[in-house]
């Protein structure tokens, strides 16, 4: 099984400001089955990226997924109020498996 | 627009079993797969297994092989998952996801369905 790590676990931020998510793998993820999906209280997970690097439809252009191999991030641009969410990353290979998520919290 | 739509909270005594139930709209049914994924309270996700809705092959995870069957009925556009000898660890809400293939992220998700685990 691929262990996903996260970190932070917790990212205090004021809107405005950089968000940059880790997300590093127990080994390789195969032809980049890397996603990432934000999930906010009561509702269920949404795709922001698949692919390692490319955007969900209708996702905006100030998110935005980079890495390959074991190491890959999540950036957020600039926070926007609705952004504050818990972040999970996803190696999606025969047998997914999820990040413990990280926590974006307004500062 | 793509939709899937889950059956209502559930409330079980430890060994039973619950059916969860996930209908789609908005889409060819047949040409997609659906994945179900656990969140017990205040944890994380976990992936629990993934059924063609073409020709129902399934793929489950090691942890619950014996315990889960999903199934489809292309009929009606509705996936199902049943867990069996059910405890108090299965705690969670359950949810569905739209999933190409085996291999593929998750799309679309169902709004969840809480199933309690309670004597």
């Amino acid at each position: 099984e691929i262990v996903l790590t996260q970190s932070p676990g917790t990212l205090s931020l004021s809107p405005g400001e950089r968000a940059t998510l880790s997300c590093r793998a127990s080994q390789s993820v195969s032809s980049s089955y890397l996603a990432w999906y934000q999930q906010k209280p009561g509702q269920a997970p949404r795709l922001l990226i698949y692919g390692a690097s490319s955007r969900a439809t209708g996702i905006p252009d100030r998110f935005s997924g980079s890495g390959s191999g074991t190491d890959f991030t999540l950036t957020i641009s600039r926070l926007e109020p609705e952004d504050f969410a818990v972040y999970y990353c996803q190696q999606y290979g025969s047998s997914p498996t999820f990040g413990q998520g990280t926590k974006v919290e307004i500062k | 627009q793509v939709q899937l739509v889950q059956s209502g909270a559930e409330v079980k005594k430890p060994g039973a079993s619950v059916k969860v139930s996930c209908k789609a709209s908005g889409y060819t049914f047949t040409s997609y797969g659906i994945s179900w994924v656990r969140q017990a309270p205040g944890q994380g996700l976990e992936w629990m297994g993934w059924i063609s809705a073409y020709n129902g092959n399934t793929n489950y995870a090691q942890k619950l092989q014996g315990r889960v069957t999903m199934t489809t009925d292309t009929s009606t556009s509705t996936a199902y998952m049943e867990l069996r000898s059910l405890r108090s660890d299965d705690t969670a809400v359950y949810y569905c996801a739209r999933t190409y293939s085996s291999g593929q992220p998750f799309d679309y998700w169902g709004q969840g369905t809480l199933v309690t685990v309670s004597s």
